[in-house]
Formats: structure tokens, sequence, C-alpha cells
């Protein structure tokens, strides 16, 4: 199975700035790569699938990158909101459809 | 924008099972793949496994596979998972989350992003 390892595991950051966030994947996942944002006590938020295509409503602050088994989620101009932990998860052809750890994005 | 809709917290003991229900507004009920996503107090997202009603096969993770069950009826439009044996590490908050088909032509496929969620069921395990 495909296991997803993202970096760092903890950002401490200031609204207003530039933050960017990697995962990389033990095998090629193509293009297959989303990302999500979860903020305490809510499920998951769709941001970006296809690695680099933004979900219905998010802001175009939010911007994806990469391929094979090397992805970027970068933020730029943080708001209060953005404080929060960000997943990536493949969806290349076979299952587990695996999550990496998670970044976590704080004040 | 479809609603994924789940069933309860639930409090249960070592060894029992638990079923979790969860289901999406909306048409086209069959097509789409559902997932079932848990994450333990404090912990990351963990695939469990999912199905595609229309095809009634579901797909576990290995760590799950003679564990859990994922089922779909497509009589109440209602997809369920059930987890046996059930011990103090699967507490957490269990989620669904509905996939995506892309289609090209007339021929459509399933993708495995989840851009729709259920608001989370709480499972205790506890004696």
């Amino acid at each position: 199975e495909i296991v997803l390892t993202q970096s760092p595991a903890t950002l401490s950051l200031s609204p207003g700035e530039r933050v960017s966030l990697s995962c990389g994947a033990s095998q090629s996942v193509g293009r297959s790569l989303a990302w999500y944002q979860q903020r305490p006590g809510l499920a998951p938020r769709l941001l970006i699938y296809d690695t680099s295509i933004r979900a219905t409503g998010i802001p175009d602050r939010f911007s994806g990158s990469g391929s094979g088994a090397d992805f970027t989620l970068t933020i730029n101009r943080l708001e209060p909101e953005d404080f929060a932990v960000y997943y990536c998860q493949h969806y290349d052809i076979k299952p587990p459809y695996n999550f990496g750890q998670g970044t976590r994005v704080e004040i | 924008q479809v609603q994924l809709l789940q069933s309860g917290a639930e409090v249960k003991k070592p060894g029992s099972s638990v079923k979790v229900s969860c289901r999406p507004s909306g048409d086209s009920f069959s097509k789409y793949n559902i997932n079932w996503v848990r994450q333990a107090p404090g912990q990351g997202l963990e695939w469990m496994g999912g199905i595609i009603p229309l095809y009634r096969t579901a797909n576990y993770a290995q760590k799950f596979q003679g564990r859990a069950t994922i089922t779909a009826d497509e009589s109440t439009s209602t997809v369920y998972m059930e987890v046996g044996r059930l011990r103090s590490e699967d507490t957490a908050v269990y989620y669904c989350a509905r996939g995506n088909l892309l289609c090209n032509g007339g021929t459509c496929d399933s993708v495995h992003y989840f851009e729709n969620w259920g608001q989370g069921t709480l499972v205790t395990v506890s004696s």
C-alpha cells in the first residue's frame, strides 16, 4: 500500500504569512492527490483534488502543485480561519486510499 | 450540496459490535462510492473502507478486513458500517464520506477524493 508522509508535523506562523506544506508518497500516485483542512470538532473539508484543482468555494489563496511522489500545498496570506490541521490523501487506482499523518498550522 | 446524515453516538462494551449508518441526500445514491474514515482522539484520519451501492462489493483497508463490514441498502438509500470485536482502541469519530464520478463520453469511473462528509459519529468503547 502507498504511504504518505507529511512534513513538517507542526508549523507556527502569523496571519498574513505564506506557508508551504509537503506530502511525499512511497510510490508514484500520478496526480491523484487531494488536500483537506480540518478545524477542531469539524469534519474534514476538501481543499484541492487532482493535485491542483480547487474544490468548490475554496479561496484562491490555496494552491496545490506536484506530481508523482512529491506534492505541495501552498497557502498565501494566512487568514485566522486557516489555522487548522491539513491532510493529504491519495486516490490512485487501488485502495487503501490512505491519508498522511497531518500538518498542524498554528498561530 | 449533498449532505450525509449519520446515526448518533454509541457507547459499547469491549468485544461487542457497533453499526453506524450514513444516509446521503439527493439522487444517484447507487452510483457514488461511500467511504468510512475514522479519527481516534487527537489522531489523524484513517480510511477504513468503501462501497459503491450499485455493485454491492466493499473494499477494506487490510487492518479492518474480517472485522468491519460495509453494506448498502438501496431501498432506504443508506450505507452501514458494522465493526465487531470492539476494543478500546476503536474509540473514535467515524465519518462517512462520498467520493465522486469522473465521466467521459458516457463512461463514468469512481474517484475516491471526498468532497462531502457526514457530521461524524462518536463511538466510545469502554467497560
